[in-house]
């Protein structure tokens, strides 16, 4: 079966900009998280969505950055003003079910680069 | 906050030798310990986890010890392969309350010199 997909795979922009990425999760994982991947640097936790909901979206690191699920499935972070220190790689992960020992299927990220 | 430390950063061995991967982390109410690969261009992929309630776990040529007294786990990984260079992540999480998010170390690059 499809893994959890991501699109664009790189995106450029000019600062200022406003950018959407998008995330596919595993058909049927109810649980979704984006990270922020730095160079040379463990992910770094954004949000997390059980369904449709935010459950915790602690890790977003200021009023730019926004991220919905309308239908529980398909994901979109979006960053308004961009800014150059948010180029990095943002993952996106899935898993069945919050609350259990459960894998997280990472895609293979989107790549931003802030210009 | 919550912290998780990882060594070494760089990490070279030759095929065959065997790699080792130490972690801490700060959290005393950490109850689970994800290890993930990551492949250039890809993300990461679980290999490996251990709960608080054990002590080691092996999966052929990969096994991962917790010593949750003094808050360290490493990753083992025995008769290394080319194909086992990549970026390594530990990760800790509080699995089963409402503060479960996943902290990742800040990886250790592996290469596997043939």
């Amino acid at each position: 079966g499809a893994g959890v997909s991501q699109t664009p795979s790189n995106k450029v922009t000019e600062k200022g900009k406003y950018v959407e990425l998008r995330c596919d999760p595993i058909s049927g994982h109810t649980a979704l998280y984006w990270y922020r991947q730095s160079l040379g640097q463990g992910p770094e936790f954004l949000i997390y969505f059980q369904g449709t909901g935010a459950a915790d979206d602690s890790g977003l690191p200021n009023d730019r950055f926004f991220a919905v699920r309308p239908e529980g499935s398909v994901s979109t972070l979006k960053i308004q003003r961009t800014e150059r220190g948010d180029s990095a790689v943002y993952l996106c992960a899935s898993s069945p079910e919050r609350g259990r020992y459960n894998e997280q299927f990472f895609g293979p990220g989107t790549r931003l680069t802030v210009l | 906050g919550e912290n998780v430390e990882q060594h070494p950063s760089t990490l070279s061995v030759q095929e065959g030798d065997s790699a080792v991967i130490k972690c801490t982390y700060s959290d005393s109410a950490s109850n689970y310990f994800p290890w993930y690969k990551q492949e250039l261009g890809k993300g990461p992929q679980l290999i490996i986890d251990i709960r608080s309630n054990v002590g080691e776990k092996k999966d052929q040529r990969i096994a991962v010890t917790l010593n949750k007294t003094a808050k360290h786990f490493s990753l083992h990984i025995t008769e290394t392969q080319p194909e086992d260079s990549a970026v390594y992540f530990c990760a800790a999480s509080r699995v089963g309350t409402s503060y479960d998010k996943v902290i990742f170390g800040p990886g250790t690059s592996l290469s596997v010199i043939p």
